[in-house]
């Protein structure tokens, strides 16, 4: 079963607007991490929000962790047509990163130029 | 140069058969991975190895084996294809770095049809 569940399934937006994506999951994390994939390629790590932070930057992204309602949300900024792709989020459940990660499902975005 | 890749990048196989997926990387990672993607369901995990003597079951292990040549090469085997096996394969490496942290790093894929 998948442990993170990702909302919207599909988006699409203007360019230069901003798109939010979020995620559910069930049980508890050491941390939880988005990844991005473009079509038919490999994923790209973008960014990793440990269960003690509450939100973390990187260049146009900005990733909120919610421990309480056992979810994080992703935002990307200013979107650029190259931002189109599938991002998903992804939890470790261990301690000392012993534990594998466990993928959602992704959401599809589309940047409309 | 790739860190990751994998070969081939494309199959098309038939009922039966057998098929070996190959992994390499050159990060120096411990930690090897295979994931199979379908549309809709995300990546799923097959098989993990957290070095050259550990080899773990993931979540649809069924089907599928696994050998660790070498930290660096890590491979995917289907004793005998079926077509629900036809999905995208990809290869994933990671580390822990000094705050444990464990991003994982993606080959290019395999494109596997079973007809």
């Amino acid at each position: 079963s998948q442990q993170g569940e990702e909302d919207p399934q599909a988006l699409s937006i203007q360019e230069g607007e901003n798109a939010t994506m979020n995620c559910s999951y069930k049980t508890s994390i050491n941390n939880l991490q988005w990844y991005r994939q473009n079509s038919g390629r490999g994923l790209v790590h973008l960014i990793l929000i440990r269960s003690n932070e509450r939100e973390k930057h990187s260049g146009r992204l900005r990733v909120t962790l919610d421990t309480s309602k056992k979810s994080s949300s992703l935002l990307i900024t200013a979107s650029r047509a190259a931002d189109t792709a599938s991002y998903f989020c992804a939890t470790d459940r261990s301690n000392f990163g012993n534990e594998k990660l466990t993928f959602g499902t992704g959401t599809r975005l589309t940047i409309i130029p | 140069d790739a860190d990751v890749t994998q070969t081939p990048r494309n199959r098309i196989t038939k009922t039966g058969k057998r098929i070996m997926l190959e992994c390499s990387q050159t990060k120096g990672h411990d930690r090897m991975y295979w994931y199979r993607q379908d549309p809709g369901l995300g990546l799923r995990l097959i098989y993990y190895s957290f070095d050259v003597k550990d080899i773990n079951k993931g979540e649809i292990s069924d089907g599928y084996s696994v050998s660790r040549q070498a930290q660096a090469k890590f491979s995917l085997s289907l004793e005998s294809a079926i077509p629900n096996q036809t999905a995208l394969y990809f290869c994933a490496t990671s580390d822990l770095d000094r705050e444990g942290d464990n991003e994982q790093f993606f080959g290019p894929g395999t494109r596997l049809t079973v007809l």
